[in-house]
């Protein structure tokens, strides 16, 4: 059984940083895509970053660059999202997704760590 | 990058009824690559359809996705009751960003 499981999000104030995790088992880590997804009030469903599975083709959102980082462990099945500066707009639930075998949709899905940004 | 609009924005149905929703994108999805999921309150979205026509693992039959170009529909025959819920479409024809529509909300009539 596939199972993502997120951790790290939390309340963080304007301008910090936190780093997610997203603990993967039940699949073939190293092989797939992998990619981070969040929802906000704002904003609805957005994707934010997604990663090969060797790291060889790396991709951040516009919107989101120069703040927000993806990378991949695969010796510890592990995806991580590093993020700074930290804004209220970045509030919302962050979702870990493996990347489907013949495109960039989302077969499985995280619980989702949800990431409060408030003074 | 390629918006998503999907409508209704809210459908009124009732268990057993036929559902149809519509996501139309701004211009031509690369490939038919667009999917389509399920989200119920508290929980993640689940991959319902992707390629605009295959259903993934485990999903029923009474869920079906159709269309091409820019024009795409997700139909649902004989809804049951675990059917209410959001629906949003996806495209990820081409390079990011792989932009999602703002969700439709079938709700028990």
């Amino acid at each position: 059984e596939v199972q993502l499981v997120e951790s790290g999000g939390g309340l963080v104030k304007p301008g910090g940083s936190l780093r997610l995790s997203c603990a993967a088992s039940g699949f073939t880590f190293r092989v797939f895509t992998m990619n981070w997804v969040r929802q906000t009030p704002g904003k609805g469903l957005e994707w934010v970053a997604s990663i090969s599975g060797g790291s060889d083709f790396i991709y951040h959102a516009d919107s989101l660059k120069g703040r927000f980082t993806i990378s991949r462990d695969n010796a510890k099945n592990s995806l991580y999202l590093q993020m700074s500066s930290l804004r209220g707009e970045d509030t919302g639930v962050y979702y870990c997704a493996r990347g489907g075998s013949t495109g960039s949709y989302y077969r499985d899905w995280g619980q989702g760590t949800l990431v409060t940004v408030s003074s | 990058e390629i918006v998503l609009t999907q409508s209704p924005g809210t459908l009124s149905l009732s268990p057993g009824e036929r559902a149809t929703l519509s996501c139309r994108a701004s211009q031509t999805v690369a490939n038919n690559y667009l999917a389509w999921y399920q989200q119920t309150p508290g929980q993640a979205p689940r991959l319902l359809i992707f390629g605009a026509s295959n259903r993934a693992t485990g999903i029923p039959d009474r869920f079906s996705g159709s269309g091409s170009g820019a024009d795409f529909t997700l139909t649902i025959t004989r809804l049951e009751p675990e059917d209410f819920a959001v629906y949003y479409c996806q495209q990820y024809g081409s390079s990011p960003p792989f932009t999602f529509g703002q969700g439709t909300k079938l709700e028990i009539k």
